[in-house]
């Protein structure tokens, strides 16, 4: 699976929106990009994964850029419910649309959300 | 609707001994995969079991095995516990050949000391 870099620690003031950017630059055609969060003392929570369409959900939007090499998830009217470390993950998916088990976590971004 | 359980929540073990972690899957989910967290880390992947056999495994040391029964709910056991093993364990599950939202559901995870 394609590395990925993304920023230790970003800010946010709450009802504004907050951009979480990730590099992938090595990502292959097949691998799919994907976010996952994890609030403190719990387990990691999908949020999105797109290939290279922009997506959209009822948490969160992903952009992707055209050459696929880095991608922005876009939470679009942070709260303090948000303060979170985000992953940003990439993943292979077979012909078939499933996809292999396991996820590959990097560091990931601390997203903290202002009053 | 349930989603995924963990017992214990916490457990304090000596080194050398060895512990069971057990895992009960988001009810319709058949796969469940095992991830180790140290502090301050990623999650880490351990191994993954769909129809009670394991199918993918990390990069961890045959002292982690696991095991999952015809209910689908799942094992993770470590022999001849080191001080390194000290981590929150996490247990996610799936459905296999998803093709739709293909997201894992993570627990709550066990807390694994090791004095």
């Amino acid at each position: 699976d394609a590395k990925t870099t993304q920023p230790p620690s970003m800010d946010c003031a709450e009802g504004r929106a907050a951009n979480l950017p990730c590099n992938h630059s090595t990502i292959s055609g097949n691998e799919y990009v994907y976010w996952y969060r994890q609030i403190h003392s719990q387990g990691p929570q999908y949020i999105i994964h797109g290939l290279k369409n922009n997506e959209t959900n009822e948490m969160a939007s992903l952009i992707i850029t055209e050459d696929r090499k880095s991608s922005t998830l876009i939470l679009p009217h942070a709260t303090l419910r948000d303060t979170a470390v985000y992953y940003c993950i990439v993943r292979v998916r077979n012909a078939g649309g499933t996809s292999y088990g396991k996820l590959t976590f990097g560091q990931g971004t601390i997203l903290t959300v202002h009053p | 609707d349930a989603g995924v359980t963990q017992s214990p929540t916490h457990l304090i073990k000596t080194r050398g001994q060895q512990v069971t972690l057990r895992c009960s899957p988001k009810s319709g989910h058949d796969t469940v995969s095992w991830y180790q967290q140290a502090l301050g880390q990623g999650p880490q992947f351990i191994f993954q079991y769909y129809e009670e056999e394991e199918r993918q495994r990390g990069n961890f040391p045959d002292r982690f095995s696991g095991h999952q029964f015809p209910n689908y709910s799942s094992e993770l056991n470590v022999n001849a516990l080191l001080l390194g093993d000290s981590a929150l364990y996490l247990c996610a599950s799936s459905l296999a050949g998803t093709a739709l939202r293909d997201e894992q559901f993570f627990g709550p995870g066990t807390r694994l000391t090791v004095l």
